[in-house]
């Protein structure tokens, strides 16, 4: 079975904070996702990697950066966390061959 | 603007009738979808898919439909059960693309 971790299941910062969460997966996938989700508003991707080193922009992706030094490994950072960057953050990782996306249990962040 | 819209952020059905789920996109050049399941506090799940090749995808108790020329497609769930109630996200890829485009959910409640 496919497994996608995540560091942490719930995390409260203070604004102005620097905040890491790291994904883990355990599949040799090359692609890997963040996604933040909010009520009404669905899934929106932050960034995407294709490979070690590689990434991409998605559709939100002001206010975080990324990392992928492993296969294995996505990170991401809030380099100054705010109040409006509250919400459900989702890993995924997914075979370049394949469309299905399999995600980590997701971290649910709080900035007070 | 979206791609991907999934009309009724809720639906309510008794057990053991039939659920139907609908998802409509406005970009022809989608040739892949998918259907994700998810419980609270838990990551989204891969339910099932289909390619724009075909028309029609059966696994156990889901069906997914695909009507390309009203670019519409529909889950449905026969019959239904408790267990079933969660959020349902269409996704939506284009050939050559590693992103999904998500629907915002849809929240099945389903009535023993």
């Amino acid at each position: 079975d496919v497994k996608v971790t995540q560091s942490s299941r719930y995390l409260v910062k203070r604004t102005g904070e620097k905040v890491f969460l790291e994904c883990v997966q355990d599949m040799d996938h090359e692609n890997m996702f963040w996604y933040r989700q909010d009520p009404g508003l669905g899934l929106r991707l932050i960034y995407f990697s294709y490979d070690v080193k590689m990434k991409e922009k998605g559709d939100i992706p002001e206010g975080y950066s990324v990392s992928r030094e492993k296969k294995e490994r996505f990170s991401l950072i809030l380099e100054s966390a705010s109040t409006n960057q509250t919400s459900m953050y989702l890993c995924a990782s997914e075979w370049r061959e394949n469309h299905e996306q399999y995600f980590g249990p997701g971290t649910r962040l709080t900035v007070t | 603007d979206q791609q991907v819209k999934q009309n009724s952020p809720s639906l309510s059905v008794q057990e053991g009738r039939i659920s139907i789920l609908n998802c409509d996109y406005t970009n022809s050049m989608f040739d892949y979808f998918l259907w994700y399941k998810k419980y609270p506090a838990e990551g989204p799940t891969f339910l099932i898919s289909i390619s724009s090749i075909k028309d029609k995808n059966e696994d156990g108790r889901f069906t997914v439909f695909l009507n390309k020329s009203a670019k519409h497609l529909s889950l449905h769930i026969v019959p239904s059960q408790p267990g079933d109630s969660a959020v349902y996200f269409c996704a939506a890829k284009k050939g050559g693309s590693y992103i999904p485009t998500f629907g915002r959910g849809t929240s099945l409640i389903v009535h023993p």
